[in-house]
């Protein structure tokens, strides 16, 4: 069956540092994966997908990269900010009707 | 645009009652998931409907039933509860037929947090 393992937290970051959280999957096919952010009170939200191999995704200064070969997703900021401070959960999905596979998440904590 | 709606925001139970959960997806939007979020854990999928169907099912006992509704809202409705059903439970919309492209994004709600006594 489909599975996604993350790095456990807390991570804790002085603003400005640089970001990895590692996600690794195991799935049949061709899956597409996904990072979702937790903000605090609040819903899941899509931060950024790649729906095939060597696909980068991005937004808001967050990137992944879509490495078949490794059958890895991880997330990478240059540069975080306190306004980051959430939970992250890597995600996959490999059918149409969209049923999403999520890791453990991971909590990041970014001091000022 | 109204997002995904959740109710109740927060609900606590005893072992042995039921409980309904209620979600409106969001506007445009054809297919409901839920998923239960125990707490420092990632999400699992329960199940999924479209067209007042059930489509997809996760590893979920039969206590676990749903219902979507024809403007596409839907509840989740859990029997006989057991202490180990608490956690927050997340209704996730998105669309299967639509204009625009199928982009694989679900929105979620805040979700309704159940607390099993």
């Amino acid at each position: 069956g489909n599975s996604v393992t993350q790095m456990e937290g807390p991570v804790t970051l002085s603003e400005e540092a640089f970001l990895t959280i590692n996600c690794t999957y195991t799935a049949t096919g061709y899956p597409s994966l996904f990072w979702y952010v937790q903000y605090p009170g609040e819903g899941l939200q899509l931060l950024l997908k790649a729906t095939k191999a060597d696909d980068k995704g991005s937004n808001k200064g967050f990137e992944a990269t879509y490495r078949k070969e490794t059958t890895s997703f991880h997330l990478e900021k240059g540069s975080v900010q306190v306004s980051d401070s959430a939970v992250y959960f890597c995600a996959l999905s490999n059918n149409a009707g969209n049923m999403l596979t999520f890791g453990g998440g991971t909590r990041l904590m970014v001091k000022p | 645009d109204a997002g995904v709606t959740q109710s109740p925001t927060h609900l606590i139970k005893t072992r042995g009652q039921q409980v309904t959960l209620r979600c409106s997806p969001k506007s445009g939007h054809d297919t409901v998931s839920w998923y239960q979020q125990a707490l420092g854990q990632g999400p699992q999928f329960i199940f999924q409907y479209y067209e007042e169907e059930e489509r997809q099912r996760g590893n979920f006992p039969d206590r676990f039933s749903g219902h979507q509704f024809p403007n596409y809202s839907s509840e989740l409705n859990v029997n006989a509860l057991l202490l180990g059903d608490s956690a927050l439970y997340l209704c996730a919309s998105s669309f299967i037929t639509g204009v625009k492209p199928n982009t694989g994004e679900l929105f979620f709600g805040e979700g309704s947090r159940l607390t099993v006594l």
